[in-house]
């Protein structure tokens, strides 16, 4: 069964500052994706990831994948106020075995920027 | 990318009741996804609906509870049925391998 951890689950940092959030899962997949989310609001698709050592940008945002460590990570660049939401990265379980389909979610990283 | 439309937006049920929650495309697609969210949860899926074939649904999630409809390659629904107030959650469908998901529907059930 695919198992993916996120961390942390909640950060609190100051504008400026850079910082990194974990997504690590369990078994081999083809696809990661990093979602941001606003309260009340549905998914944003920020980032799809599809081979090892895949990078992609978006302003402040980096995504990297490392199929091997099975680990990608969202980077965060000189953080500012706008960026406060929760982000998720969920796998896709179609590359993991098992034939089965759809996603499977970490548990969301609560990210509060703070002037 | 696909444009996904979910009808209600949001709705409040009494205890009892049911739900029939649609999902629209404007393009045809193979696979449509249902998932849960519930309160300050992570997402969670329901069930994949292929046109043509019954759906699949995950452990915990059950066709009596959760029947899914697949007329067509552009169009879902999803029943919540005889809800009581734990089924109170956002319910998001999503499509393909693209990742895109629908607003969602916000569920209350008194």
């Amino acid at each position: 069964e695919l198992k993916v951890e996120q961390n942390p689950l909640f950060l609190s940092m100051q504008e400026g500052k850079n910082y990194t959030i974990y997504c690590n899962y369990s078994t081999t997949s083809d696809r990661l994706y990093w979602y941001r989310q606003d309260p009340g609001k549905s998914l944003e698709s920020l980032f799809v990831l599809l081979s090892n050592g895949a990078v992609k940008q978006e302003g402040r945002l980096m995504a990297s994948l490392d199929t091997k460590a099975r680990l990608s990570t969202l980077h965060i660049t000189a953080a500012v106020h706008d960026l406060s939401a929760t982000y998720f990265c969920a796998v896709d379980r179609a590359g993991s075995g098992g034939g089965a389909d759809g996603l499977t979610f970490g548990k969301g990283t609560h990210l509060i920027i703070q002037p | 990318s696909a444009v996904i439309s979910q009808k209600p937006s949001r709705d409040i049920c009494q205890r009892g009741t049911s739900l029939t929650i649609q999902c629209q495309v404007d393009s045809q697609v193979t696979m449509m996804f249902w998932y849960r969210q519930q309160p300050g949860q992570s997402l969670t899926l329901i069930a994949t609906a292929n046109q043509g074939s019954e759906a699949t649904y995950e452990s915990g999630f059950v066709i009596d509870k959760f029947p899914i409809s697949r007329p067509n390659l552009t169009f879902s629904t999803l029943t919540v049925s005889n809800m009581s107030p734990e089924d109170s959650s956002i319910y998001l469908c999503s499509v393909g391998q693209e990742g895109f998901f629908g607003p969602g529907t916000r569920l209350t059930v008194l």
